[in-house]
């Protein structure tokens, strides 16, 4: 069964630095990776998605991921943290495999943007 | 338009009522999907429908009942619920469960209280 960890359930940036936040998956084919962002008493949103092709993929807001499958990873980052970045952000995959296409989804980490 | 809509926003039940959650979608998708997320942690999948028929059911508890009654509408009914069972229920939808990318748009959610 695949999986995916988020390292850090809290991180913290001050406004205008990098944000950088970790997934990391784990299945002996790689998944389809996204990238969720769900802010205070809302539901989730799609920030960006990995499928095929390009492994640096770019999402909505100034966020990217880049995939890289030597370290099963496919972590989110922003040049310049803005306030409204707060919120948690979660990592899910999506099996290759037909019939299991539900997502599974990362602990989540939440991100605070100090002024 | 990528929009799911969840109602009620918000519910307060007792464990001896009936009440039901709905979803609805109007963007052709026929896959749809229910999930449980409680506080500060990621969403947990219960149901999945996939052209009306459930698809997967995660030894969700029977006092969860979905239904589907068109390819627009989910609908979850609730019966007899434990205060454990006070959660943010999520609806989902995507294009088809087998498609190749099955990308999820999700709804803002029911913040059930169950007293």
């Amino acid at each position: 069964a695949q999986s995916v960890t988020q390292l850090g359930s809290h991180v913290s940036v001050s406004e205008g630095a990098l944000v950088l936040l970790r997934c990391n998956y784990s299945s002996s084919v790689p998944p389809y990776l996204f990238w969720y962002v769900q802010y205070p008493n809302q539901g989730l949103q799609l920030l960006l998605k990995y499928t095929t092709g390009a492994t640096l993929v770019k999402g909505i807001n100034g966020f990217e991921a880049e995939f890289k499958k030597s370290e099963t990873s496919f972590h989110l980052t922003k040049p310049s943290a803005h306030m409204s970045d707060a919120a948690e952000y979660f990592c899910a995959v999506s099996d290759r495999k037909t019939g299991r296409r539900a997502l599974t989804f990362g602990s989540g980490t939440r991100l605070q943007v100090q002024p | 338009d990528t929009e799911v809509t969840q109602t009620p926003k918000h519910l307060v039940m007792g464990m001896t009522n009936k009440k039901s959650l709905k979803c609805e979608q109007h963007m052709g998708h026929r896959a749809m999907y229910w999930y449980k997320q409680k506080a500060k942690k990621p969403p947990e999948l219960m149901f999945v429908y996939s052209y009306e028929k459930l698809s997967i059911n995660e030894s969700v508890p029977s006092r969860f009942s979905p239904e589907c009654p068109n390819s627009s509408l989910l609908n979850l009914h609730l019966h007899a619920l434990q205060p454990e069972d006070s959660a943010l229920y999520l609806c989902a939808s995507s294009q088809d469960v087998d498609r190749e990318i099955n990308i999820q748009y999700f709804g803002a959610g029911t913040r059930l209280s169950v007293l």
